[in-house]
């Protein structure tokens, strides 16, 4: 079936430092990507999306490229700060039919001053 | 409401009684979901509801877990006969399947705590 792989955590970052969270999936139709975020004592929102090959999903400062070739849609940010510290989570919707949004385990990130 | 409402939002509860919790969709959306999230854990999946269709219930952990959505809205996850194990915050999420593309909406998430 469908699945998220994303990069294990914690990641520790100084503040203005660049960010790469990777995340690959495996699909068998044309899924949408998402990248989900958890800050501290809240509930999950989403941060961007990508919806086909190529696409672009950007918010914040983040950015993530839809690459259908390499199954991949990594987070990326030029220069994180403290407020960025959170948990992040890559996510598929299989676009295909009745079968549900998948998630990826997450990813903490910790970034000190 | 303007977006997912679970309740209550913390729960404590003594192991072996039943807890019940409670998630209120946003209003049209076609698919509900239910995970948990133990202490600094991922997302588990517990159960999915899309439609009219039967539910899928691959995730829930034991028979003691189960859950139900009446009328296509609102959905009550059950836990009976509670163990410690069970403490985690469970998170309810709802969207529009009906449409390409579409991503989830998440609520605060109920966090129980068995004692």
């Amino acid at each position: 079936g469908d699945s998220v792989t994303q990069m294990e955590g914690p990641v520790t970052l100084s503040e203005e430092a660049f960010l790469t969270i990777n995340c690959t999936y495996t699909a068998t139709g044309y899924p949408s990507l998402f990248w989900y975020v958890q800050y501290p004592g809240e509930g999950l929102q989403l941060l961007l999306k990508a919806t086909k090959a190529d696409d672009k999903g950007s918010n914040k400062g983040f950015e993530a490229t839809y690459r259908k070739e390499t199954t991949s849609f990594h987070l990326e940010k030029g220069s994180v700060q403290v407020s960025d510290s959170a948990v992040y989570f890559c996510a598929l919707n299989p676009n295909s039919g009745n079968t549900p949004l998948v998630f990826g385990k997450g990813t903490r990130l910790s970034v000190i001053a | 409401g303007a977006g997912v409402s679970q309740s209550p939002s913390n729960k404590v509860t003594e192991k072996g009684k039943d807890v019940e919790l409670r998630c209120d969709p946003i209003s049209g959306h076609t698919a509900l979901y239910w995970y948990r999230q133990s202490l600094g854990q991922g997302l588990e999946f517990l159960i999915y509801f899309q439609g009219n269709s039967a539910p899928d219930k691959s995730g829930l952990p034991s028979d003691r877990f189960s859950a139900e959505r009446t009328g296509g809205s609102v959905s009550t996850l059950t836990i009976q006969r509670t163990q410690q194990e069970d403490s985690a915050v469970y998170l309810c999420a709802s969207s529009y399947l009906g449409a390409q593309n579409t991503e989830a909406f998440f609520g605060q998430g109920t966090r129980l705590t068995v004692v």
